[in-house]
């Protein structure tokens, strides 16, 4: 069965601090891993990624795909008491039709 | 321009009947996908369709269904709810199948269903 896991569940940082946060998957005919930011209702896009070992980066953001171990990587530099909100993982797969496949996210609340 | 924009906002239901959930794209955007969120869990892909043609299905039971309008609008339909539809169901445009990376998905602020 197809699986995004993300971790950690939730985190606290104090502002200025780094994060990683962390997405596996394992799913049949992957076509790209991509993630999102989630404040009240509608997730916004912040990066595509389709190719291993190629850094994605905006801002203080940037995110890194490893195909050959299954995972992607968020960073998140410097962080700012607007960066608090869910961080979602998805992947994309092709299986006849496309699916999209979501974790269960990454709740950061980052504290003044 | 506007984004995609979902109605309504707000509905509540009892279980049992039916709801309607409608979706408008961003303009230009050929495909819309749906997605439902129950609280605390990240969004659980239903549908995508593509040129008024479904191209994607979730593993959701046949209660769900969904259609594309000529202008690209959407509709999902839910039918004999039961309370573990409640949730927030978010309705996502795209240019085309969303699988490149110059063509992403873009969410509309979703529609928050209530089933008693």
């Amino acid at each position: 069965e197809d699986k995004v896991v993300q971790s950690p569940l939730s985190l606290v940082v104090h502002e200025g601090d780094t994060v990683t946060l962390n997405c596996s998957y394992e799913v049949t005919n992957f076509r790209s891993l991509l993630w999102y930011k989630q404040e009240k209702k509608a997730p916004t896009f912040l990066f595509m990624l389709t190719s291993s070992g190629i850094e994605k980066k905006s801002g203080r953001l940037s995110s890194i795909l490893d195909k050959k171990e299954l995972f992607s990587i968020l960073n998140i530099t410097a962080t700012q008491t607007g960066d608090s909100a869910v961080y979602l993982c998805a992947v994309v797969a092709l299986s006849g039709t496309y699916k999209y496949i979501f974790g269960t996210g990454t709740r950061l609340k980052v504290l003044a | 321009d506007a984004g995609v924009t979902q109605s309504p906002t707000h509905l509540i239901k009892t279980r049992g009947q039916q709801v309607t959930l409608r979706c408008s794209p961003i303009s230009g955007h050929k495909s819309v996908s749906w997605y439902q969120q129950v609280l605390g869990q990240g969004p659980q892909f239903i549908f995508q369709y593509y040129e008024k043609e479904e191209r994607g299905r979730g593993n959701f039971p046949d209660r769900f269904s969904a259609r594309q309008f000529p202008n690209y609008s959407s509709e999902l339909n839910v039918n004999a709810l039961l309370l573990g539809d409640s949730a927030l169901y978010l309705c996502a445009s795209s240019l085309g199948l969303a699988d490149t990376s110059t063509d992403t998905q873009y969410f509309g602020p979703g529609t928050r269903l209530t089933v008693l």
